[in-house]
């Protein structure tokens, strides 16, 4: 069974610019949650999809957002990037409306450098 | 607030000795406890997880985990360390919602 993917590896982008990041959830799930993982921040929640909606959102600016697709994948868009938004993006995967919807697997994740 | 804690940042162990890392939570009920593993640049594996039942969860890799509700912890060991287990550790719970909230990270240093 294919993990969560995620794509680009690693992106590099100017401040001012926009960034988009893909990701793929795991067959059969259909939440999908960001996180930015940045240094000396740890994990940070950005990010909750299910089922085309946002549920929830982490404590980040609008310029952060995204959507969920038909077939459950997802995009994360920056916009008007910061130097600060350097960091490696993390999507995850779960079920939904079960007890295992706690249990979030993790792709390898995108790099963003912002220059 | 809903949090984990991971009070070792770093910790650096031989090969083939024991490893233990320490989580603790504050929640009010029994809560949700997941143990991640991250090796450089990449995303985080799942490495076992408690939901309720038996204190003891076993995990992938030969670790495994204790949930004590006295203590509020729920510590990872494993009896013996290879070098492939270098790598970070993060412990997990849902923080309403189902989001993660992550503690600090433990780096595990393995010497030769």
């Amino acid at each position: 069974e294919a993990g969560v993917t995620q794509s680009p590896t690693h992106l590099i982008k100017t401040r001012g610019q926009q960034a988009t990041l893909r990701c793929s959830p795991i067959s059969g799930h259909t939440s999908v949650y960001w996180y930015q993982q940045a240094l000396g921040l740890g994990l940070q929640f950005l990010l909750w999809y299910d089922e085309g909606e946002e549920r929830n959102r982490g404590n980040f600016p609008p310029r952060f957002s995204g959507r969920q697709f038909p077939n459950y994948s997802s995009e994360l868009n920056v916009n008007a990037l910061e130097l600060e938004d350097s960091a490696l993006y993390l999507c995850a995967s779960s079920l939904y409306r079960t007890s295992l919807s706690y249990e979030q697997y993790f792709g390898p994740g995108t790099r963003l450098t912002v220059t | 607030a809903q949090s984990v804690t991971q009070p070792d940042i770093h910790i650096t162990v031989s090969e083939g000795a024991s490893l233990e890392l320490r989580c603790n939570y504050s929640y009010g009920a029994t809560p949700y406890l997941f143990w991640y593993v991250q090796s450089p640049g990449q995303g985080l594996q799942l490495l076992l997880k408690y939901f309720s039942g038996d204190t003891l969860v076993q995990g992938i890799k030969g670790f495994e985990a204790e949930f004590k509700r006295s203590q509020s912890s729920f510590n990872l060991r494993k009896p013996s360390v290879h070098w492939s287990d270098a790598a970070e550790y993060f412990c997990a719970a849902p923080l309403g919602d189902y989001k993660l909230s992550f503690g600090a990270g433990t780096t595990v240093t393995v010497r030769a």
